[in-house]
Order: C-alpha cells, then sequence, then structure tokens
C-alpha cells in the first residue's frame, strides 16, 4: 500500500535562510507525489506534483521537490524563506488505480525574522 | 470566481442535531470529494463521486450521507452529531482521468 512519511512535524527557520521539509514514500509502484501548502485557516493549495516526466519538479512561490527512487524520497526545498511561507506542509501520494490520496501527517514550518 | 466552494465556513451546533455542508466546484471537474481533518491536522479522505456515482467510500459512519444533484455540486449531510465529528471538512475536486485534486476553504464543524 501506498504511504508517506514526513519526518518532521515542526521546522523552524529564520527569514531569508534554506528550508528543507522531508517526506519519505512507500509505494510498489511508480507513484505520483505532491506537496500541499495550507496556511493558517485557509484550504489546502497545490505546491507541485510528480509525474515521472522529471525528478526535479519546480512549484509555485520559489518551491522545489526532488524524487529520488534510490532514497525513496520526495523532500521540499526553498533557497530563502519568506515570512509568508510560515503554514503546514503536507507530503501526499496518489494511490494506485483510484482517484485516492494519501496524506502524511504534515510539517509545521515556522519563519523567524 | 472561486474555483472550489464550500458553505458554511463555519458550523457551530449541537450534539444530536441533524447539519448539511454544501460544495460547489466551478471548474467542470468529474470527480469530488470529502476529507476530514482533525485536531491533529491529519487528512483522510470519506468519500469519492464521480459523475454523480459514488466510487470511494472510506470506513465512515453511516450518519454521514454524501449527496451530489450534479456533476458540480456534493454536499454532505451528517445526521445525530457527536463531539468526536468536530473537525474540519475539507470539499475537493479533479479532472477526469488526473489525480490532481484541488481544494475549498474547507468548513470547521463545532459540537458542542
Amino acid at each position: 500500500a501506498q504511504s508517506v512519511t514526513q519526518l518532521d512535524s515542526h521546522v523552524s527557520v529564520s527569514e531569508g535562510t534554506p528550508v528543507l521539509l522531508r517526506c519519505n514514500y512507500s509505494s510498489s509502484y511508480s507513484p505520483s507525489l505532491f506537496w500541499y501548502v495550507q496556511h493558517p485557516n485557509k484550504g489546502l493549495q497545490l505546491l507541485l506534483k510528480y509525474t515521472s516526466a522529471a525528478t526535479l519538479v519546480k512549484g509555485i512561490n520559489g518551491f522545489e521537490a526532488e524524487f529520488k527512487k534510490s532514497e525513496t524520497s520526495f523532500h521540499l526545498t526553498k533557497p530563502s524563506a519568506h515570512m509568508s511561507d510560515a503554514a503546514e506542509y503536507f507530503c501526499v501520494v496518489s494511490v494506485y488505480g483510484s482517484e485516492k490520496l494519501v496524506f502524511g501527517k504534515g510539517t509545521k514550518l515556522t519563519v523567524n525574522p | 470566481d472561486t474555483a472550489v466552494s464550500q458553505t458554511p465556513k463555519y458550523l457551530v451546533t449541537q450534539m444530536g442535531n441533524d447539519k448539511s455542508i454544501k460544495c460547489e466546484q466551478n471548474l467542470g471537474h468529474d470527480t469530488m470529494y470529502w476529507y476530514k481533518q482533525d485536531s491533529k491536522k491529519f487528512l483522510k479522505i470519506m468519500f469519492s463521486y464521480n459523475n454523480k456515482e459514488l466510487i470511494i467510500n472510506e470506513t465512515v459512519p453511516n450518519r454521514f450521507s454524501p449527496k451530489s444533484p450534479d456533476k458540480a455540486h456534493l454536499n454532505l449531510h451528517i445526521n445525530s452529531l457527536e463531539l468526536g465529528d468536530s473537525a474540519v471538512y475539507f470539499c475537493a475536486s479533479s479532472p477526469q482521468l488526473t489525480d490532481t485534486q484541488y481544494f475549498g476553504p474547507g468548513t470547521r464543524l463545532t459540537v458542542l
């Protein structure tokens, strides 16, 4: 069965420093992987999606993620954090053969001035 | 021009009541979903409809009944509300044959 594990429940960075949010996946098939962001009291917004076309996926707001099959990882990065990046981030895998998405438990990103 | 909209945004009610949450999408998508996000922010799918037909039904109490009057709407009706139903409920939609889902703003349900 497909699943994702977000390795950190909380990440704190200073404004202007790099962001790394870690995600490992488990899938018997070539997975579709996503990162979604949820700002406080808001809905979920799609940041980026991996579908095997390219291992480095660029998303909105300067975020990108790299699919590494050998490490079963799909970590989210950003070179320089902004205060507006403070939010909850979810790594998500699509269940093969269905439209079902399986969410990780989320990583709360705090950006300090 | 909201893509996926939900009403109401907040819903506070007493135990035992029956309530509905409405969802509409104007993206022309074929598939719609309901998710529940608990107090620890964990998101889990509840239901999925494709062209008004139920295709995913997770182990949800039968007090929860989705209704899809047309392809653009998927409403969630909850009977005999319990304290444990307090959560944020998200509606989502996706085009056919793709797994990219677009989420609504959520409805925060509080059962007292």
